[in-house]
């Protein structure tokens, strides 16, 4: 069974420009987690999606937004970067979410000048 | 409210000698732990996972983590270290009152001295 599948695994972008980045979840699971891993912050959740519907969010501000499709894969889109935006991009599924274990991709690392 | 607390940001053990990374966790309901490991530029990948069945839990690679309600801890341990463990490891707490919502540690990174 394939794992999850995140593209583009880099991205280099200046500051203003915006960013789709794209997260294939494994056949079957429903659920979509994103989250940013920097070295000052450590792991932070972004957003969870589940049936095309956001069911979580968190601390981030609006220019982060995300979205899934029938087929539960999910986009993540940044706007208006800036440069404290780079960081590695990890999106994680699950069956169903709750307590189910999380399955990771490699990420995306973004890299703004 | 769900937090977790790696204890050691960084440990050193050399080849073969056994590995303790230590977890606290804080929850307000009954939690569920994990364990992952990241190697560089890679994901995560999940070591093992506590969900109110047996409070020793058996993951891959030989690690196993023993879940103390008493103690709130979930430390993780290897009889033996391999160079192949030398990582970044996570501790995680979430539970079902809090949705889909994973709370990281903020890692433990192994280094493994041959």
């Amino acid at each position: 069974k394939a794992g999850v599948t995140q593209t583009p695994r880099y991205l280099i972008k200046t500051r203003g420009q915006q960013v789709t980045l794209s997260c294939s979840p494994i056949s079957g699971h429903r659920s979509v987690s994103w989250y940013q891993q920097t070295p000052g912050q450590g792991l932070q959740f972004l957003f969870e999606y589940f049936s095309e519907t956001q069911r979580n969010k968190g601390n981030f501000p609006g220019r982060f937004s995300g979205r899934q499709f029938s087929n539960s894969r999910s986009e993540m889109n940044v706007s208006t970067l800036e440069l404290g935006d780079s960081a590695l991009y990890l999106c994680a599924s699950s069956l169903a979410g709750g307590v189910q274990p999380q399955h990771f991709g490699d990420g995306t690392r973004l890299s703004i000048l | 409210a769900q937090s977790v607390t790696q204890l050691d940001s960084h440990v050193s053990v050399s080849e073969g000698t056994p590995v303790l990374l230590r977890c606290n966790y804080s929850s307000s309901y009954s939690p569920s732990l994990f364990w992952y490991v990241q190697h560089p530029n890679k994901g995560l990948q999940l070591l093992l996972k506590y969900t109110s069945a047996a409070t020793l839990v058996k993951g891959i690679n030989g690690f196993e983590a023993e879940f103390k309600k008493s103690e709130t801890s979930f430390h993780l341990t290897k009889p033996s270290a391999h160079m192949s463990d030398a990582a970044e490891y996570f501790c995680v707490v979430t539970s079902g009152n809090t949705g889909n919502q994973f709370y990281f540690g903020t890692g433990t990174s192994l280094t493994v001295i041959p």
